[in-house]
């Protein structure tokens, strides 16, 4: 089956700096990638995907990159807040979905 | 509203006690599935539906019954409980395959078996 591994598992920033967090996935037939953020104690929620025709995918803040040569995927964050707080998770995707193991983004005032 | 939904939300029970996690959607979605959430691990998945009567083994099935007879339900039955199973619990729900559609999740439930 599909392995994704995800870094770094923490990443802390000073509010307005950029973040980055990089995925790589292992099965080829993959072509839907997904990011979720989810806050303490609530359910994942998504934030952004794209899907293998695309190689990235821009919403205001965030931003999705997809190497599919590479299989390697990226989420951008800039102009970091102290909302953007959370863990983030990236999957990837045929049939079904496989998680990241996340990263604790901690945005410091 | 369009959610899904999750009962209990939180629970507490003794190993070997049979359990059953309720999940609904009311968006009419064909693919549904159960996820673990464990410190460390990310969400794996248990169990996946892709329309009524149509079930398969996720990542960690082992433990865990699964049935689908109505499409707005998907319920997670756990025969006999072990402390290895506690972990906090995700629906979710699609309107089609992932490839081709956004997953949404339930609230959670969080399990807690001594």
């Amino acid at each position: 089956g599909e392995n994704v591994e995800q870094h770094p598992s923490t990443l802390s920033v000073q509010e307005g700096d950029s973040a980055v967090i990089k995925c790589t996935y292992s099965d080829s037939a993959s072509n839907y990638f997904p990011w979720y953020k989810q806050e303490l104690g609530k359910r994942p929620q998504l934030i952004i995907d794209i899907r293998s025709n695309v190689g990235e995918k821009k919403d205001q803040r965030i931003a999705v990159t997809l190497n599919k040569t590479a299989k390697h995927f990226s989420l951008h964050i800039t102009e970091t807040q102290p909302e953007d707080s959370a863990v983030y998770f990236c999957a990837a995707s045929g049939n079904n979905l496989f998680f990241g193991t996340g990263t604790r983004l901690t945005v410091i005032p | 509203e369009a959610q899904v939904t999750q009962n209990p939300r939180y629970l507490i029970t003794v190993t070997g006690k049979k359990l059953t996690v309720t999940c609904s959607q009311n968006m009419n979605h064909e693919y549904m599935s159960w996820y673990r959430q464990d410190p460390g691990l990310g969400l794996r998945q248990i169990y996946y539906s892709m329309n009524v009567e149509v079930t398969d083994k996720g990542d960690v099935p082992e433990g865990y019954k699964v049935s689908r007879k109505e499409k707005r339900n998907f319920p997670l039955i756990l025969e006999s409980p072990s402390p290895n199973q506690t972990s906090l619990y995700f629906c979710a729900s699609s309107p089609r395959v992932l490839r081709e559609a956004t997953q949404y999740f339930g609230p959670g439930t969080r399990l807690l078996v001594l």
